[in-house]
């Protein structure tokens, strides 16, 4: 359904590290996930997708997971960089209305330190 | 290529006047564009489908009187915010489909203050 008016959660992690934000949504039947990065006053950029007939993804130090039984998206992003700092939000594409629409997730803020 | 452009990017007007926000895919044709807003420390929220040649869909409690949209062609649409009240002041975000390839590419949002 629709994200609520949460406000978002903060992973810290050190530079270097790897991370992992998870994201959990809600219908069973979206077929295709998107990660999206968004920094200050600018608009979602595209990281990495997922079609539901795959349980993993990899891109360029970014990798996702799906997990249909649970329904539960991660993103791993390895060796972790001062410019990854930035709130990462998952997205489902969900068929409503006679519709494809992205349903945007609650957003993890990304807190990376040198 | 696949950009999407928004203007203005920051808008500031009085209570009760009305805003036009437009989004433009530059590059390619898009029959369906979509509204988001976002509120401070909040994730996107779809506010209705705007399509080419035909009336928007409203997301359920987005008020489609309020919240007026225009597509008159295939690579612009717009937002019209009426009446606008300091309740309104949000980051609006727009994006476009690519059919071809059912890709969605984002605007960079435009900011709105209402005074």
């Amino acid at each position: 359904g629709e994200s609520v008016g949460l406000h978002l959660p903060t992973l810290s992690v050190q530079e270097g590290d790897n991370s992992i934000i998870n994201c959990a949504y809600s219908n069973s039947a979206s077929d295709y996930f998107i990660w999206y990065k968004q920094e200050s006053g600018k608009g979602p950029q595209f990281i990495i997708d997922i079609r539901s007939n795959m349980d993993k993804r990899q891109g360029q130090r970014v990798t996702v997971l799906l997990n249909k039984t649970v329904k539960h998206l991660s993103l791993q992003i390895a060796a972790t960089q001062p410019g990854d700092s930035a709130v990462y939000f998952c997205a489902e594409n969900m068929f409503s209305g006679g519709y494809n629409k992205l349903i945007f997730g609650a957003g993890t803020r990304l807190a990376v330190h040198p | 290529g696949a950009v999407v452009s928004q203007h203005p990017s920051r808008v500031i007007c009085k209570s009760g006047t009305s805003v036009k926000i437009e989004c433009r895919s530059l590059d390619f044709q898009a029959t369906t564009m979509f509204w988001y807003r976002q509120f401070p420390k909040q994730s996107l929220m779809l506010m209705a489908t705007s399509n080419e040649g035909s009336k928007a869909t409203y997301e359920q409690g987005v008020e489609k009187d309020k919240f007026l949209i225009n597509h008159a062609s295939l690579t612009l649409s717009t937002l019209t915010v009426t009446s606008a009240h300091p309740e309104d002041s949000s980051f609006y975000i727009c994006s476009a489909r690519r059919e071809v390839y059912n890709e969605q590419f984002f605007g960079p949002g435009t900011r709105l203050t209402v005074l």
